[in-house]
Order: structure tokens, then C-alpha cells, then sequence
């Protein structure tokens, strides 16, 4: 069964350039978490989506970051302009929301991303 | 106060040692709680969700105390291949967002 993918898995770039980090949720779940995990910061998150809607956006550190989801097996995060604090892992997660109280968030491999 | 609170070690332990974490949260309402874990420059995993009455899985045991408001892991019989950094997450606004505490760290010694 393949899990969260997400592309590129690592990113080197320069101030003011365009960033896209891409996620394919695992099929058949219903919900996509993207978060962005520094040290000093820890495990954050920026915005998730139900059913292919942004539901919460409220991590979003702003305007510079965007998200979307087209489809239920696609969602990106695009940085533009980068500046070097966006330096971080960004991490997908995915998971099944239902009736349960308990839905497991699986997450993708990350994306490194360096900002120079 | 931070919603989710977790001490961020190091725990360094020997072998076949015990060893217990606690997360603390600071939203009455929460229902919904886990224990994921996270190897060096890789992805968080879940380990295990944290029922109301106590869950064991093996070597761990992952129970919550709501009076008051923390979870515990508890790790016996430790083995190196459990160093790692354990995660504990809190719903928060529903049962979809989580709030991920900063981690703790432990480190198991031959």
C-alpha cells in the first residue's frame, strides 16, 4: 500500500524565488494536513483540507503561502516569494474523518526545503 | 500556557530499562489523544491512540488521566531501536486538528 507521497523531497533555493512542495494523500482518505516542522518551532500547522475544501488556514503565516487542493489525490503548498526563515521540513498528512473521535493522521516523508 | 506541553529530555536510559513520559494539555474538551514517534530526519509515525481506559500494545502502554489533563507513555523493557523522539498529540477544534506537543527525546544505552 503506498503511503503519503510528497515531491520534491528535498529543495535548494534562493531568496525570492517560487516554491511548490506537492502531496498525494493515501486513497481513500478524506482529509490532508500540510505542516511545517522547525526546531525551535516544532511540528506546526499551517492548513488542512475536508474533502478537498481548506477548512482551517489559520497557520498560515502568510500571504506568501498558499495552498490547494484540486482534487481528492493532489494537494500543493506554494511559497512565493521564499525568504530563508521558510527554511524547514513540510510535512503532508493524511487521514480518514468520519464518525470516530479517532482519526490517525499518516504522514508523507517531508520535504526539506532551504532557503539561501 | 502552551495547549500541548511535553518535557524535551534527553531521557537517557540503559537497556531493559522503564521509562515514562507525560504530555500535558490545556483544552478540557479534548477527546481525542495520541503518541506518535520520530526517528531522526524522518516523518512522524503513529505509535499508538490513547484511549480513555488505558491501551497497551506490547511494550507500551499509553494512558490518560483527564482530571488532571495528561497522558502518559510508558515504555518497558526498553531496546536501542527505541531512540527516537516520541511526539504526543491533542485534538484541538474538532476531532481533525491536532496540536503536536514539541517532543520528547530518548536515548536508550547499550
Amino acid at each position: 500500500d503506498a503511503g503519503v507521497i510528497q515531491s520534491p523531497r528535498h529543495e535548494v533555493t534562493e531568496m525570492g524565488q517560487e516554491v511548490t512542495l506537492r502531496c498525494k494523500p493515501i486513497s481513500g482518505h478524506n482529509s490532508l494536513f500540510w505542516y511545517r516542522q522547525t526546531m525551535m518551532r516544532g511540528l506546526e500547522l499551517l492548513i488542512y483540507f475536508n474533502n478537498n475544501v481548506p477548512i482551517d488556514d489559520s497557520g498560515m503565516p502568510e500571504d506568501r503561502f498558499s495552498a490547494k487542493m484540486p482534487n481528492a489525490s493532489f494537494s500543493t503548498l506554494k511559497i512565493q516569494p521564499s525568504e530563508p526563515r521558510d527554511s524547514a521540513v513540510y510535512f503532508c498528512a493524511s487521514s480518514f474523518f468520519g464518525t470516530s473521535q479517532y482519526n490517525e493522521q499518516f504522514f508523507g516523508p517531508g520535504t526539506r526545503l532551504t532557503v539561501l | 500556557r502552551k495547549e500541548v506541553e511535553q518535557d524535551p529530555g534527553p531521557f537517557n536510559v540503559p537497556e531493559g530499562a522503564t521509562v515514562a513520559f507525560n504530555c500535558t494539555y490545556s483544552n478540557s474538551a479534548s477527546q481525542s489523544f495520541f503518541w506518535y514517534r520520530q526517528d531522526c530526519r524522518k516523518e512522524p509515525k503513529l505509535l499508538m491512540s490513547v484511549y480513555s481506559s488505558g491501551n497497551e500494545d506490547g511494550r507500551f502502554t499509553a494512558q490518560l488521566n483527564r482530571a488532571s489533563q495528561y497522558i502518559s507513555l510508558l515504555i518497558r523493557d526498553s531496546k536501542l531501536s527505541d531512540s527516537a523522539t516520541y511526539l504526543c498529540a491533542v485534538n484541538s477544534g474538532g476531532y481533525q486538528k491536532v496540536t503536536f506537543g514539541t517532543g520528547t527525546k530518548l536515548q536508550v544505552i547499550p
